[in-house]
């Protein structure tokens, strides 16, 4: 019965790779949104999408495309990796005032 | 989105009350304030928000100023599974449609260690 889940848990790749960042949410929501926080704690917001279209668009790198296929899927994928993406990226999901966040996916670039 | 400003950290006892500040001086009419808090590895935990009202549920209390420049976050019995960073975030709870897709811009937090 998990409402925010994200797949996978940890990710360890290569400088240069590409890689997903899958992340469902089974709530009936119409707003997703991808967050990240860096090795310093600071959660930063990354994208938000409302029902599929893109609302919310930080300042951040065009290597990192989200895709959201459903209300209910809301993917990111990161192209050329680099050093600097290591991070913990956090999945959410919200109907109204309160966002409910997924476990997070601890991506770690060699 | 206005500013908010809160301790570093702070500590509290096993089974005592546990007051978290937070200074949000330039919130505006529409702005609500909201808490949430991320223990150790996990995702953030929404746990209250209110706009000029007190408020409370199972998790906490959200006491506000009558100026609305200041609130505090009230853990009643704290326990040791209550460590965590706590952030006050203040930000428009809905859009002008109704549906809520506003960023949630968190700062440093306070963190809160509650030890037996």
């Amino acid at each position: 019965d998990t409402a925010v889940s994200q797949t996978p848990k940890y990710l360890v790749t290569q400088m240069g790779n590409d890689k997903s960042i899958k992340c469902e949410q089974n709530l009936g929501h119409d707003t997703m949104y991808w967050y990240k926080q860096d090795s310093k704690k600071f959660l930063k917001i990354m994208f938000s999408y409302n029902n599929k279209e893109l609302i919310i668009n930080e300042t951040v790198p065009n290597r990192f495309s989200p895709k959201s296929p459903d209300k209910a899927h809301l993917n990111l994928h990161i192209n050329s990796l680099e050093l600097g993406d290591s991070a913990v990226y956090f999945c959410a999901s919200s109907l109204r005032a309160e966002q409910f966040f997924g476990p997070g996916t601890r991506l770690t670039v060699l | 989105d206005a500013k908010t400003t809160q301790p570093p950290s702070m500590d509290c006892a096993e089974g005592r009350a546990a007051n978290l500040p937070c200074n949000h001086s330039t919130i505006s009419g529409n702005e609500y304030v909201y808490w949430y808090r991320q223990i150790h590895s996990q995702g953030p935990q929404y746990i209250i928000h209110g706009l000029k009202n007190n408020e409370t549920n199972e998790m906490a209390s959200l006491i506000i100023t009558e100026d609305r420049k200041s609130s505090t976050l009230i853990l009643p019995h704290a326990t040791l599974r209550d460590t965590a960073v706590y952030y006050c975030i203040v930000r428009v709870a809905t859009n002008a449609g109704g549906t809520s897709y506003g960023k949630l811009t968190f700062g440093q937090g306070t963190i809160l260690t509650v030890h037996p």
